[in-house]
């Protein structure tokens, strides 16, 4: 099936520092990949949504210039978080889209557990 | 705008019994449904998707979920629930003309007592 990696899986920073997400699709490619935030006991909150080789567009409430999303090729987005600070620490997970046939279905990735101290 | 309800917080089951989790749905016309399974810390796994056709769908791992338009809803079933099932499961919902953005449940939490 569809494989979805992310890199680093666990990441712990200072606050003021930036800290970046990769989210790999590893056997198909994907026009469009999605960045999800969950807090503990809680469902996904869909954070943007990444266009290969256009911006990103954001949810309401989302700032993009405090995370700030890159999909520079069609099997690649990453999530940079700036300036983090300790309510940034959450479980982000990305997910991509496989618009291959009959599936045009969202693989997601393990997720990378962000804690900023 | 879409969006899934998932009504119980937690599902307990004992090992062996039949297993369902409930999800309703509201959706813009014809919908693509979706149910994923989360273990700790862990993202989400594919478990299986409505798109047309056979109202049953038949998923990983022996799960299946049964698509019925007249009460928007798509439960997931299992007939023999296993200790490995505990976790925690997502209904999902999109709309057929294509964006893509997936409303998800709140989730329930699967318990397969032994």
């Amino acid at each position: 099936g569809a494989v979805v990696s992310q890199h680093p899986s666990r990441v712990i920073c200072k606050s003021g520092t930036s800290v970046k997400i990769e989210c790999r699709s590893l056997d198909f490619q994907a026009t469009t990949m999605f960045w999800y935030r969950q807090f503990p006991k809680q469902s996904l909150m869909l954070m943007a949504t990444s266009n290969e080789g256009s911006k990103a567009t954001y949810e309401q409430g989302v700032e993009k210039d405090k995370f700030l999303i890159n999909h520079a090729s069609l099997t690649l987005s990453t999530l940079t978080v700036t300036s983090a600070h300790p309510e940034d620490s959450s479980f982000y997970i990305c997910s991509a889209r496989d618009r291959g046939t009959s599936t045009d279905t969202q693989y997601f990735g393990p997720g990378t557990r962000l804690t900023v101290l | 705008a879409q969006s899934v309800a998932q009504p119980e917080d937690q599902v307990n089951v004992a090992e062996g019994n039949p297993l369902t989790v409930k999800c309703t749905y509201s959706v813009s016309g014809n919908p693509y449904l979706f149910w994923y399974v989360q273990y700790p810390n862990r993202g989400l796994q594919f478990l299986l998707k409505y798109i047309t056709g056979d109202n049953l769908v038949k998923g990983s791992y022996g799960f299946e979920a049964e698509f019925n338009k007249s009460q928007t809803s798509f439960h997931l079933k299992k007939p023999s629930a296993l200790v490995s099932d505990s976790a925690l499961y997502f209904c999902a919902v999109t709309p057929h003309y294509g964006n893509n953005r997936l409303a998800f449940g709140k989730g329930n939490q699967v318990v397969v007592i032994p």
